[in-house]
This record gives C-alpha cells, sequence and structure tokens, in this order.
C-alpha cells in the first residue's frame, strides 16, 4: 500500500523553464512533507519542506504547494538549471519531522536540458 | 566530518553470511533512522533511535536484522543470514530532535551472491 505517490518517474525541461513534480499522499495523519533531492551514489538531500498549515512555502527558485484538500503537493522549480538534474523524493510525515519517520513516493527524475 | 557517514560504501557477501554496516550520525544529533532503499524504489523506515533507546523497530523486515546504538552516536546494523532479497542501499539519516529535517549519509550498497 503505497501511501505516498509519485506517478510520474521522469520529467524532461528546458533550461530556464518551470519544472513541476507532483506527489499525492493517501494517509490522512500526514502533518508534515518535504522533498530531497538525489544524486547518482549519494543519498538524498534535503530541498524543502511545508506544514500542513500552510499552503505554500518559498525557498530561492524552490517552491512547494500543498493542497490539504485534495491530498496533492507539488514542487515548483523556476528557472530550471542543469544542475537540477536529479531524482526527486517526496516524503511525509505524521509530525514535526526532527524525530518522525519518513515515508518517501518512488521518486521522479528530472532532466534538464540545456 | 560535518555530515552523517557511512561504512562501508560497498559491500559484497555471499548468501548466508553475515554483515555489519556501520553509520556515524552529525556530531549532537540526537535522531538516528535507517532506511532501506531497493532499486528504483524510494527509502523505506527500518528502526529508529532516539540517543541509545531503541523507539520503534517496526520496520525492520526479520528477526535477522538488528541494530544498535550502544553510546548513543555511533550505530550498527547488523543483518544475520543473508538472503537475495536484502540487496539494497542502507542508508542512514540523523536529526537534531525537535527540529530541522533528516541529513542522510551517501549509504552503503550491500550486494548478495
Amino acid at each position: 500500500d503505497q501511501q505516498v505517490k509519485q506517478n510520474s518517474p521522469s520529467l524532461s525541461v528546458q533550461e530556464g523553464r518551470i519544472s513541476i513534480l507532483n506527489c499525492d499522499y493517501t494517509n490522512s495523519m500526514f502533518d508534515y512533507f518535504l522533498w530531497y533531492k538525489k544524486y547518482p551514489a549519494e543519498g538524498p538531500t534535503f530541498l524543502i519542506s511545508i506544514s500542513s498549515i500552510k499552503d505554500k512555502n518559498e525557498d530561492g527558485r524552490f517552491t512547494v504547494f500543498l493542497n490539504k484538500s485534495a491530498k496533492h503537493l507539488s514542487l515548483h522549480i523556476v528557472p530550471s538549471q542543469p544542475g537540477d538534474s536529479a531524482v526527486y523524493f517526496c516524503a511525509a510525515s505524521a509530525r514535526w519531522f526532527g524525530n518522525e519517520k519518513l515515508t518517501f513516493g518512488t521518486g521522479t527524475r528530472l532532466t534538464i536540458i540545456p | 566530518g560535518a555530515g552523517v557517514s557511512q561504512s562501508p560504501r560497498y559491500k559484497v557477501a555471499k548468501r548466508g553470511q553475515d554483515v555489519a554496516l556501520r553509520c556515524d550520525p552529525i556530531s549532537g544529533h540526537v535522531s538516528l533512522f535507517w532506511y532501506q532503499q531497493a532499486l528504483g524504489q524510494g527509502p523505506e523506515f527500518l528502526t529508529y533511535f532516539q540517543n541509545e533507546a531503541q523507539l520503534d523497530k517496526s520496520g525492520l523486515p526479520s528477526d535477522r536484522f538488528f541494530a544498535e546504538r550502544p553510546e548513543g552516536s555511533v550505530s550498527t546494523l547488523k543483518i544475520q543470514r543473508t538472503q537475495q532479497e536484502d540487496s539494497a542501499v542502507y542508508l542512514c539519516a540523523s536529526s537534531f530532535e525537535g527540529s530541522g529535517p533528516q541529513h542522510f549519509g551517501d549509504g552503503t550498497r550491500l550486494s548478495i551472491l
């Protein structure tokens, strides 16, 4: 039973354009959501997070949107750069993420075309 | 070091052998997590420590898997009588309790022949 779903295994975007990565979840107990970026042979690196009391969080080129009623979140990257090419994982936890296990999606491979 | 350190980076073992994977978390991080990542999948939770106490081991797939963190710092994940389905990347993460995201190491890629 996949509680966090990333339905697009891959995405290709032209450099300079907007990249939009999507994530859906089924567990209503999830209250915090995170995006991680992963390069080959490296561990996931934290990008940005959002609490369920917000619907948007922005950090530089990265913005995460949360639609709690639809159980859907998305990550926007503007403008996309070649260094953004990586696998992006959506993750969720039931409370503040300091000491709560994360449930991950299966990832979306983003390729930025120069 | 500044980040989470895992060793070895790669481990090849024959089916039936025991293996031990080490995680050195970020200094001062109270919480430590182990995850298993199969090929093409996202990381899946195995177990969680707060200091030396193992507070959640609900994700350990069988009693062949055992984790410890005796002094509240370095942690070891041990797999006994390894099987082919144990082949995966094992990721360790640490966090400062109550705040901040989990920071991951680069993982140990385990291959069981």
